[in-house]
């Protein structure tokens, strides 16, 4: 089946720093792939998203590149913010065939913590 | 936004007891999901719906069960609640139009069982 394996946290940062946070996957066919954020006390946005082998989602300063060949799917920033403090979560999403309906798969997760 | 709400938003109850939790939508999506959050598992799918009253099991749906008699609603119950269950629980929606598989949560439940 498939499955989602993310760096294991939390990751403590100071202002400004390079923040990568390692995702990698495992699935049949051409999956979709996500990055969710969760802020303290609150839902899952969706951060960015790629559909295809070499796309590269990016939003609000973050970036990750779906690289087929070697399964992964990393968020990276350049400078990261105190306000970036939160839980990261990667998930796929199959291509919906077969009657499996879309369902999601998420990796634990990675508390980020971003200081001043 | 996609226009989820779910309530209670927060629930404490003692084991045995019967917990019902809702997830109300307003943009009329066909596909409704719950998951569960819990620490070192990220959110794993309880069950899920595409369409009024077609449901299908998740990954971790024992003790759980669900109904839809409108396309708005998606309920999910746990009929004998057990601490197990403490939980934090997400309702999702999928859109048709954009990236097909791209979901939009809701607020959330926090469920304490005593």
């Amino acid at each position: 089946g498939n499955s989602v394996t993310q760096m294991e946290g939390p990751v403590t940062l100071s202002e400004e720093a390079f923040l990568t946070i390692n995702c990698t996957y495992t699935a049949t066919g051409y999956p979709s792939l996500f990055w969710y954020v969760q802020y303290p006390g609150e839902g899952l946005q969706l951060l960015l998203k790629a559909t295809k082998a070499d796309d590269k989602g990016s939003n609000k300063g973050f970036e990750a590149t779906y690289r087929k060949e070697t399964t992964s799917f990393h968020l990276e920033k350049g400078s990261v913010q105190v306000s970036d403090s939160a839980v990261y979560f990667c998930a796929l999403s199959d291509q919906g065939s077969g009657g499996s309906n879309y369902k999601l798969t998420f990796g634990k997760g990675t508390l980020l913590t971003v200081n001043p | 936004d996609a226009g989820i709400t779910q309530s209670p938003r927060h629930k404490v109850t003692e084991t045995g007891t019967p917990v019902t939790l809702r997830c109300h939508q307003t943009e009329n999506h066909r596909y409704m999901y719950w998951y569960r959050q819990d620490p070192g598992h990220g959110l794993r799918l309880i069950h899920y719906s595409y369409g009024v009253k077609d449901t299908d099991k998740g990954e971790v749906s024992d003790g759980y069960s669900v109904s839809r008699s409108k396309t708005e609603d998606f309920l999910l119950t746990l009929e004998s609640a057990t601490s197990s269950q403490t939980s934090v629980y997400f309702c999702a929606i999928r859109r048709l139009a954009g990236t097909p598989n791209e979901q939009f949560f809701g607020p959330g439940t926090r469920l304490t069982v005593l």
